[in-house]
């Protein structure tokens, strides 16, 4: 059975850090693209950023680009999520979610999430 | 980027009744659409993938329809577990988007 379990959330400050974990099982992790989506409190879904089976090509959506680092480290099974100078707009729940086999760009399964606040 | 409009915003539907869920793509997406339920507090679940193909373990009551703009997730006999919050996902152009999500709540 697939599971991802998201850590790492908490409340911090604008133009604070913070890093994201994702632990895997169930599948054979370096075999999948892996990425982050986000939902702001009461919102809807927004694709964050992915990550390539052996981490050699990330993607970033433009409004945290230069801002967010996406990793992996496959001897772990765990992904993660840098993320600098973050804003209040930041503030959302950070879901882990695994692809489908082809990279087709849809999300297989989800973690339970993990919540980000940004707020002074 | 490709904007994904869902309509209606709220679906009031009785037990039973079938349900239409409708998602417009703001340019083609050829067949590249998703949908997903997520109910309160939890993570999203896939149901339909590539616009009508269910996902594993999904209750044929759920089916997809739809190519280039126009979408639609039918639930054919909504059961009291289905009412949830339901979004389309288009995957055809770079970067993935979502639509704003339609609430299916009992009437």
């Amino acid at each position: 059975e697939v599971q991802l379990v998201e850590s790492g959330g908490d409340l911090v400050q604008p133009g604070g850090s913070l890093r994201l974990s994702c632990a895997a099982s169930g599948f054979t992790f370096s075999s999948y693209v892996m990425s982050w989506v986000r939902q702001a409190p009461g919102k809807g879904l927004e694709w964050v950023s992915s990550i390539s089976g052996r981490g050699g090509s990330t993607y970033y959506a433009d409004s945290v680009k230069g801002r967010f680092t996406i990793s992996r480290d496959n001897s772990r099974d765990t992904q993660y999520l840098q993320m600098n100078s973050l804003r209040v707009e930041d503030t959302a729940i950070y879901y882990c979610a695994k692809g489908d086999a082809y990279n087709s760009g849809f999300f297989v399964s989800w973690g339970q999430g993990t919540l980000v606040t940004v707020s002074s | 980027e490709i904007v994904m409009m869902q309509s209606p915003a709220t679906l009031s539907v009785s037990p039973g009744e079938r349900g239409i869920l409708s998602c417009r793509a703001s340019q083609s997406v050829s067949g590249n659409v998703a949908w997903y339920q997520q109910k309160p507090g939890q993570a999203p679940r896939l149901l339909i993938y590539d616009a009508s193909t269910r996902a594993p373990g999904i209750p044929a009551r759920f089916s997809g329809s739809g190519s280039g703009t126009e979408f639609t997730l039918t639930i054919s006999s909504l059961q009291s577990e289905d009412f949830a919050l339901y979004f389309c996902q288009q995957y055809n152009n770079w970067p993935e988007t979502f639509g704003g999500g339609t609430k299916v709540e009992i009437k």
